[in-house]
């Protein structure tokens, strides 16, 4: 069975810290790694990865995946309170469904 | 992206009624899921919800608690039927465009309260 686990499960950091977000995983046959934010009840999509050593960057946001040691972290530099949301990882297998199994989520708050 | 409208976003049901949730995405997708997310938890997957054919159901999830629709390539419904609080979650829908490569992209989701 597919297997997502996020650390850690909760964070309160202050605006303008750097923040980083680990997702590991198990899963047969991967395909790609994704990182969502969840700030009321959509989750919104961050990124999408699939080679490993390969950073994705948006605006202050990157993530990168590892996928020999099987992880991924999502870096937030310069935070500010918009960035308080939970955020979600979910990694697909390459079985053509493309089903997600997501991890628990890591809550993040930013203090002003 | 695919942008996906649901409804109701917001409901309070009584217990042993029965709630229609809808999913409308404004183009063509290959798949819709359909997802539960329970108090304090992450995204637990319900069913595929299969273009004209009956939808593919996880383990714990089956077809006379969630029967699901989908009529065509940009719809679906999902009711949740003789409700318990224990179904007291949101809902979400997601779908997968067809330019999108396997992204999924969700609905603003479901809230449901059961009395």
């Amino acid at each position: 069975e597919d297997k997502v686990v996020q650390s850690p499960l909760s964070l309160v950091v202050h605006e303008g810290d750097t923040v980083t977000l680990n997702c590991s995983y198990e899963v047969t046959n991967f395909r790609s790694l994704l990182w969502y934010k969840q700030e009321k009840k959509a989750p919104t999509f961050l990124f999408m990865l699939t080679s490993s050593g390969i950073e994705k960057k948006s605006g202050r946001l990157s993530s990168i995946l590892d996928k020999k040691e099987l992880f991924s972290i999502l870096n937030i530099t310069a935070t500010q309170t918009g960035d308080s949301a939970v955020y979600l990882c979910a990694v697909e297998s390459n079985f053509g469904n493309e089903k997600l199994t997501f991890g628990t989520g890591t809550r993040l708050t930013i203090i002003p | 992206s695919a942008v996906i409208s649901q409804k109701p976003s917001r409901d309070i049901c009584q217990r042993g009624t029965s709630l229609t949730i809808q999913c409308q995405v404004d183009s063509q997708v290959t798949m819709m899921f359909w997802y539960r997310q329970q108090p304090g938890q992450s995204l637990t997957l319900i069913a595929t919800a299969n273009q004209g054919s009956e939808a593919t159901y996880e383990s714990g999830f089956v077809i006379d608690k969630f029967p699901i629709s989908r009529p065509n390539l940009t719809f679906s419904t999902l009711t949740v039927s003789n409700m318990s609080p224990e179904d007291s979650s949101i809902y979400l829908c997601s779908a997968v465009g067809t330019r999108a490569k396997n992204i999924q992209y969700f609905g603003a989701g479901t809230r449901l309260s059961v009395l």
